[in-house]
């Protein structure tokens, strides 16, 4: 099987713009989440999608949504971006009921500057 | 609030010695416990778990964990490390209840010294 993929892996972006990423997951994977990783920070959660509906979310503003379609592919977007949503950006997909309690198989993730 | 340290930012150890790994997480409920490994050529990967049942499990890769409720831990061992285990390895651990969410130690880069 194919692994999770991400896309783009790269992205600059000025202050003030918006951004989509986009993660296709192992196929017959129901469960997307989405990680964001800095080196302040560290690895944090944003949020998990399954089955279309958003079941957890992290602790991070609006400007951060996301989406998942019936193909269970998933969108983020950040809206109004500043300098610090500058990061990697990790999405996982799992096959089972408990999302991000099962095991998860993450993508290689976009990278993400804003300038 | 629920959280996850890895007291231990860097360590270093020579090729064919032990290691262990620290994680303790904040009291809570009964925790899903994870570590992970993240390497430059391949991403963030899953060594092991812990749900319940037997407090030592065994991981790919050689690695094992044991849980000690007693002490909020849940440590990280491999008996003899090579070379290719040098990455940055992260606790997480998700507290049961109606909010799933799965949370990470700051990581613990380990470097291997030949």
């Amino acid at each position: 099987k194919a692994g999770v993929t991400q896309t783009p892996r790269y992205l600059i972006k000025t202050r003030g713009q918006q951004v989509t990423l986009s993660c296709s997951p192992i196929s017959g994977h129901r469960s997307v989440s989405w990680y964001q990783q800095t080196p302040g920070q560290g690895l944090q959660f944003l949020f998990e999608y399954f089955s279309e509906t958003q079941r957890n979310k992290g602790n991070f503003p609006g400007r951060f949504s996301g989406r998942q379609f019936s193909n269970s592919r998933s969108e983020m977007n950040v809206s109004t971006l500043e300098l610090g949503d500058s990061a990697l950006y990790l999405c996982a997909s799992s096959a089972g009921l408990a999302g991000v309690a099962d095991t998860q198989y993450f993508g290689p993730g976009t990278r993400l500057t804003v300038l | 609030a629920q959280s996850v340290t890895q007291p231990d930012i860097h360590i270093t150890v020579s090729e064919g010695a032990s290691l262990e790994l620290r994680c303790n997480y904040s009291y809570g409920a009964t925790p899903y416990l994870f570590w992970y490994v993240q390497s430059p050529g391949q991403g963030l990967q899953l060594l092991l778990k812990y749900f319940s049942g037997d407090t030592l499990v065994q991981g790919i890769k050689g690695f094992e964990a044991e849980f000690k409720r007693s002490q909020s831990s849940f440590n990280l061992r491999k008996p003899s490390v090579h070379w290719s285990d040098a990455a940055e390895y992260f606790c997480a651990v998700v507290w049961g209840g109606s909010n799933y969410k799965l949370t990470f130690g700051k990581g613990t880069l380990l470097t291997v010294n030949p």
